[in-house]
């Protein structure tokens, strides 16, 4: 069975620093990484989807990488800023045509201090 | 455009009830996924819809769990003599892929449930 694990739970940092969160999984037979928000009472915002033919996905000051042999990826926040906080969730989507959903980790609670 | 809506936003009710959670997803997304968020808890995958059909129902908690999807568009989740521990966030996603999904799944913000 899949697990995912995030490090660290909780994280809290200066306005300005560089940071990144970790998560690694178990199963190294996935489709896809994805790496999702989670602001207070909201659902869920997907900030970057890594195939598992790819290495690494940008958007803006996010950088997601994956090593799906070694079961890991990270999310690279630079410049962090105050509303970079929240909770962030990793997912692996599962590899074999079947029916399951994402396995998700507990999440990374972020606070960016101002 | 328009997102992933869920009704209702928050449920309270009494232990023994049934509640029916509501999922719409984005228009033209063959795919619908239901999850569960217990407090201090991941995220936990419930069921998946391609189309009408549900493939694999075995994430459903219990046999109080059901769900349903009609038209290829709206789908409900039906949760029957509700416990104290099915208090949870129920989300909804919906996603353009099918099986063997490579897309990004698009997630509503959640039926907040409490069960007293």
């Amino acid at each position: 069975k899949q697990e995912v694990t995030q490090i660290p739970a909780a994280l809290s940092v200066p306005e300005g620093e560089n940071l990144v969160l970790n998560c690694s999984f178990t199963d190294s037979a996935i489709y896809n990484l994805q790496w999702f928000r989670q602001d207070p009472g909201k659902g869920l915002t997907s900030l970057l989807l890594i195939q598992s033919s790819q290495r690494e996905q940008t958007s803006g000051r996010l950088n997601a990488s994956l090593d799906k042999s070694s079961g890991r990826s990270t999310l690279y926040i630079a410049a962090s800023q105050p509303g970079d906080s929240a909770t962030y969730l990793c997912a692996v989507k599962a590899a074999g045509g079947g029916a399951d959903g994402l396995t998700f980790g507990k999440g990374t609670h972020l606070i960016i201090q101002p | 455009g328009a997102g992933v809506s869920q009704s209702p936003s928050n449920k309270v009710t009494e232990k023994g009830k049934d509640v029916e959670l509501r999922c719409d997803p984005i228009s033209g997304h063959t795919a619908l996924y239901w999850y569960r968020q217990s407090l201090g808890q991941g995220l936990e995958f419930l069921i998946y819809f391609q189309g009408n059909s549900a493939p694999d129902k075995s994430g459903l908690p219990s046999d109080r769990f059901s769900a349903e999807r009609t038209g290829g568009s709206v789908s409900t989740l039906t949760i029957q003599r509700t416990q104290q521990e099915d208090s949870a966030v129920y989300l909804c996603a919906s996603s353009p892929h099918g099986l063997a999904s490579l897309g990004t799944q698009y997630f509503g913000p959640g039926t907040r449930l409490l069960v007293l």
